[in-house]
């Protein structure tokens, strides 16, 4: 079955420490999103990309960073920039720039201890 | 002014009732709407989409937008309690220009239906 594929489900970080998140797909998409969900706040905007080799910045980019080396695969990488981390991630992908939606991963609960 | 803005919840519904949740968006070069359904702790699922002023209806659900408003609303008929969830809306700018491609979403309205 089609579908992305986000992992670890949980994850803790410890102070000062850089993680990763992974997100791979296999629908094909050509556009990827990762959006942090934080209670009553709805979806913020960390990274897109939209081709392979190409990625933007959203609304909350300060303390991530993100690559685009294959189609499949967009991993987040939270680094010990980021003051407040803990929040639930989602990655997500499209196709047609998003015309139609998106499709989302399970996501992964980031908690730092 | 928020880009995406829904009604203030929680929302409360009796079962068998209508849940309206509604939405407005900032942006007039908006072309595409999106509600998502989102249930506690996991990833949200699209349920509805809509291009076109007026209805579109899909079983229980109906998507009603209004391009001049800058409205667009989901109704749920004959509300169950596995509808309790939180419902996102999106809106795509896909018009081109910096908004190209990303979903902004609106915080959500959390629908409890009570048996």
């Amino acid at each position: 079955d089609g579908g992305i594929t986000q992992s670890p489900k949980y994850l803790f970080r410890k102070e000062g420490q850089n993680v990763t998140l992974s997100c791979e797909q296999n629908l094909n998409h050509d556009a990827m999103y990762w959006y942090r969900q934080d209670p009553g706040q709805g979806l913020r905007l960390i990274y897109y990309s939209q081709i392979v080799n190409d990625f933007q910045k959203g609304d909350i980019a300060e303390g991530y960073s993100v690559s685009r080396e294959k189609k499949e695969s967009f991993p987040l990488t939270v680094t010990s920039a980021q003051k407040n981390p803990t929040a639930f991630y989602l990655c997500a992908s499209s196709i047609n720039h998003g015309t139609y939606g998106y499709t989302f991963g399970s996501g992964t609960r980031l908690t730092v201890v | 002014q928020k880009e995406v803005e829904q009604n203030s919840g929680p929302l409360s519904v009796p079962e068998g009732a209508i849940a309206s949740l509604n939405c407005t968006y900032s942006d007039r070069g908006s072309q595409s709407f999106f509600w998502y359904r989102q249930y506690s702790g996991k990833s949200p699922e699209l349920i509805m989409f809509i291009y076109s002023n007026g209805d579109k209806e899909d079983g229980r659900f109906t998507a009603q937008l209004n391009k001049a408003s800058q409205y667009v609303s989901l109704l749920i008929r004959d509300s169950q309690p596995s509808d309790s969830a939180t419902y996102l809306c999106a809106v795509n700018n896909n018009a081109g220009g910096t908004s190209y491609g990303k979903l902004t979403f609106g915080q959500g309205t959390i629908l409890t239906v009570h048996p």
